[in-house]
C-alpha cells in the first residue's frame, strides 16, 4: 500500500512555462484535495474532489486547474506559472463515510523563476 | 468562514518538559477537530483527532480535549523528547466539502 503518492518531488518553472502536479491514491478513497503551503500561512485549500469525474474550487483557486478522470488520479495544473505560485503542494484523499481523517501526499517543492 | 488561530512559534523547550500548544477556533455547526505534524522534509501526519465536544484525542503521549465552550483544541504532552521537534498544525474539518481549515503552524524545538 503506497498511500498518497506526489509526483514530481521538485520542479523548478521560468515564468509562463506550464505543468501539471500529478496525485495517485490506492486506499479506494473518495475524495481528493490540493492544498499549497506557504510559510507563516498554513496550508489553504486549493480545489477539491468529491468523486470522479467532479471538481470544485476551494479558496485560493486561481492559476490553477483540476481534473479527476480516474478515481485513483487527482491532477493539478498551472497554465501560466507566476513567481506567486512558488510553494510547497500536497494532495490529500479521504473516504466519503462519517470518517474524514485526510492522508497527505510527500509534497512537491515548486519554484517560478 | 471557519478559521483556527493557533500560538506562534518557535517553541524551544528542554527535553522532558511540559508543552502546550493553544489552538482556538471560529466555525459554524460542530466541526471535527484534528493535531498534524510535520517533521522536517516530509508531509502531514495525522497526530490526533476529536470529532464532538469533551472528546478527548490522544496519541503518542499527546492529547488534546474539544472545549466547545471556549472553542478551543489544545495540544499538551506531559514529557517532550528530542524526536518530537516538528511543526504541529491545528485544523478543523467542516461537515460539508469536508476540507480541512489550517491555522498557521507551530514549530516545536526539543533540546536535549
Amino acid at each position: 500500500n503506497a498511500g498518497v503518492t506526489q509526483t514530481p518531488k521538485f520542479r523548478v518553472l521560468k515564468t509562463g512555462q506550464s505543468m501539471t502536479l500529478l496525485c495517485a491514491q490506492d486506499m479506494n478513497h473518495e475524495y481528493m484535495y490540493w492544498y499549497r503551503q506557504d510559510p507563516g500561512m498554513g496550508l489553504r485549500l486549493i480545489h477539491y474532489s468529491v468523486g470522479e469525474g467532479t471538481t470544485a474550487k476551494g479558496e485560493v483557486p486561481d492559476g490553477y486547474n483540476v481534473s479527476r478522470l480516474k478515481k485513483q488520479n487527482f491532477l493539478l495544473g498551472l497554465e501560466s506559472a507566476a513567481p506567486s505560485q512558488t510553494s510547497v503542494y500536497f494532495c490529500a484523499s479521504s473516504y466519503a463515510s462519517r470518517e474524514i481523517e485526510q492522508y497527505f501526499g510527500p509534497g512537491t517543492r515548486l519554484t517560478v523563476t | 468562514g471557519d478559521s483556527v488561530t493557533q500560538m506562534e512559534g518557535p517553541v524551544t523547550l528542554s527535553e522532558e518538559a511540559f508543552l502546550t500548544i493553544n489552538c482556538t477556533y471560529t466555525a459554524t455547526g460542530y466541526p471535527s477537530l484534528f493535531w498534524y505534524v510535520q517533521y522536517p522534509g516530509e508531509g502531514l501526519q495525522l497526530l490526533l483527532k476529536a470529532t464532538k465536544a469533551d472528546d478527548k484525542g490522544s496519541n503518542k503521549g499527546f492529547e488534546a480535549t474539544y472545549r466547545k465552550e471556549t472553542t478551543s483544541f489544545h495540544l499538551e504532552k506531559g514529557s517532550v523528547q528530542v524526536s518530537d521537534s516538528a511543526v504541529y498544525f491545528c485544523a478543523l474539518a467542516d461537515t460539508g466539502r469536508r476540507a480541512l481549515t489550517f491555522g498557521s503552524g507551530t514549530r516545536l524545538q526539543v533540546q536535549p
